[in-house]
């Protein structure tokens, strides 16, 4: 069975903090991908970022950065000098077949 | 550049009714995804399309629901005889093709059932 786990239901932070979101998968597969979505008060899914299981690089993108590790199962989302504009929930996602997501993490960053 | 279009944003109905929603996905994504989503949870995958057939159906989804893609172009999807239970945000997502590509997801419909 597939399944991702987002332990922290809320998180809040003062503007210019760092945060660290994290997120654990549970997975069969060898190949798999994982993703990061957004979703603001609008409520529009915006996409962040998708790693393959075979790229545990890195990466960073302006304030944002993902830390891939596959022995830990962990895909943790790191935002560098939070805003108040980063205030949103965030989803971390696995997909095999169809896109599993977790149960998300609520990030209210006060100014 | 044309997003996904979910259609009504929202919807209010009595116990029992049956209601409809339509989505049309971004041009040339062949495959269409609906979820879920209730209050504080993530959304929940209920079924997909890859063009006009329906290859995957969750568990979640009852009899009571229907999702089509006749023309492998906009889908709609059916409640029928509504219950509390089925109040949440249904959202659509498309894809272009493959399985590695990332969801585009329309805004959603927000369904409350009185």
């Amino acid at each position: 069975a597939q399944k991702v786990t987002q332990a922290q239901t809320e998180i809040s932070v003062v503007e210019k903090e760092d945060v660290t979101l994290d997120c654990v998968y549970e997975t069969r597969d060898t190949t798999y991908y994982l993703f990061w979505y957004k979703q603001p008060p609008s409520g529009e899914l915006v996409f962040l970022i998708r790693r393959n299981s075979f790229d545990e690089q890195n990466e960073i993108s302006g304030r944002y950065s993902w830390n891939f590790q596959k022995s830990t199962s962990s895909f943790n989302f790191t935002i560098t000098a939070s805003q108040v504009v980063d205030s949103a929930v965030y989803f971390c996602a696995l997909k095999g077949g169809k896109l599993i997501f977790g149960q998300g993490t609520e990030l209210s960053v006060k100014p | 550049d044309t997003g996904v279009s979910q259609d009504p944003r929202h919807k209010i109905t009595k116990r029992g009714q049956n209601v409809t929603f339509r989505c049309d996905p971004i041009s040339e994504h062949n495959r269409l995804y609906w979820y879920r989503q209730t209050l504080g949870q993530g959304p929940e995958f209920l079924t997909y399309f890859q063009n006009e057939a329906q290859l995957e159906k969750s568990r979640l989804l009852s009899d009571r629901f229907s999702a089509e893609r006749p023309k492998g172009s906009f889908s709609t999807l059916e409640i029928q005889r509504t219950e509390q239970g089925d109040s949440a945000m249904y959202l659509c997502a498309s894809t272009p093709r493959a399985t590695n590509e990332k969801l585009f997801f329309g805004s959603g419909t927000q369904l409350s059932v009185l």
